[in-house]
């Protein structure tokens, strides 16, 4: 495997459901990131771990809930989801906070 | 507030004909300014990052510049292969690696 990979590429849950998203990343880099891509949205980040700390938190409901084991993976967890929440999940990592972040395919979530 | 917004929405060009796509930001202290190429279904694959007013960086048949309100991404004898949406994005100098993105420009190349 190489770059950023993450899985599932598709998931479908409803309402009362518990899912997680996992992001791996295989550049040996310090920061990942998780980002919300909605239609017609600019990509919308939601958090930011360096060396396994979280260093940002977008105000994002606390329905998403972030896990960062290390510094090559990390998880979304998702619980009682609406339906807006229904978007691409991208997460990506970078060597440093202050430079060029490379993304992974994304998650396409739909929330019934 | 941090904001960016990137002009046009769409654009169609004929293959050969160069054009240019604007990002215009404002940011409370640079620290960077990226250009992502996506194509659909995928994540953004990186481009480029400029760090200050003047510096200018190209591959292939795209060339970004800067200046301290805009970039422009200049697209010079496109091919079909370059249609995508180009993403821009800042990075402020107060912030924690945060990226603002603007809504993104959608290229269609036509042979």
């Amino acid at each position: 495997e190489t770059g950023v990979t993450q899985t599932p590429r598709h998931l479908v849950m409803g309402m009362t459901n518990k899912k997680s998203l996992k992001c791996e990343q295989h550049l040996g880099h310090n920061a990942m990131y998780w980002y919300k891509q909605s239609a017609k949205k600019p990509l919308e980040l939601m958090f930011v771990y360096n060396f396994k700390e979280q260093t940002e938190n977008n105000s994002v409901p606390s329905r998403f809930s972030p896990e960062c084991p290390n510094s090559s993976h990390l998880f979304l967890h998702l619980h009682t989801l609406q339906p807006e929440d229904s978007a691409l999940y991208l997460c990506a990592s970078s060597q440093g906070l202050f430079q060029e972040q490379y993304f992974g395919p994304g998650t396409r979530l739909t929330v019934t | 507030e941090d904001q960016v917004t990137q002009s046009p929405e769409a654009l169609r060009l004929q293959e050969g004909e160069s054009s240019s796509l604007n990002c215009s930001y404002t940011v409370s202290g640079l620290r960077g300014l990226f250009w992502y190429r996506q194509d659909p279904g995928k994540g953004p694959e990186f481009l480029f990052t400029l760090y200050s007013a003047g510096e200018e960086k190209e591959k292939e048949r795209l060339k970004a510049t800067l200046t301290k309100k805009e970039s422009f991404l200049h697209i010079t004898a496109p091919k079909p292969e370059d249609s995508a949406t180009y993403l821009c994005a800042v990075q402020a100098s107060s912030n924690t690696g945060k990226l603002i993105f603007g809504q993104g420009t959608t290229l269609q190349v036509k042979p």
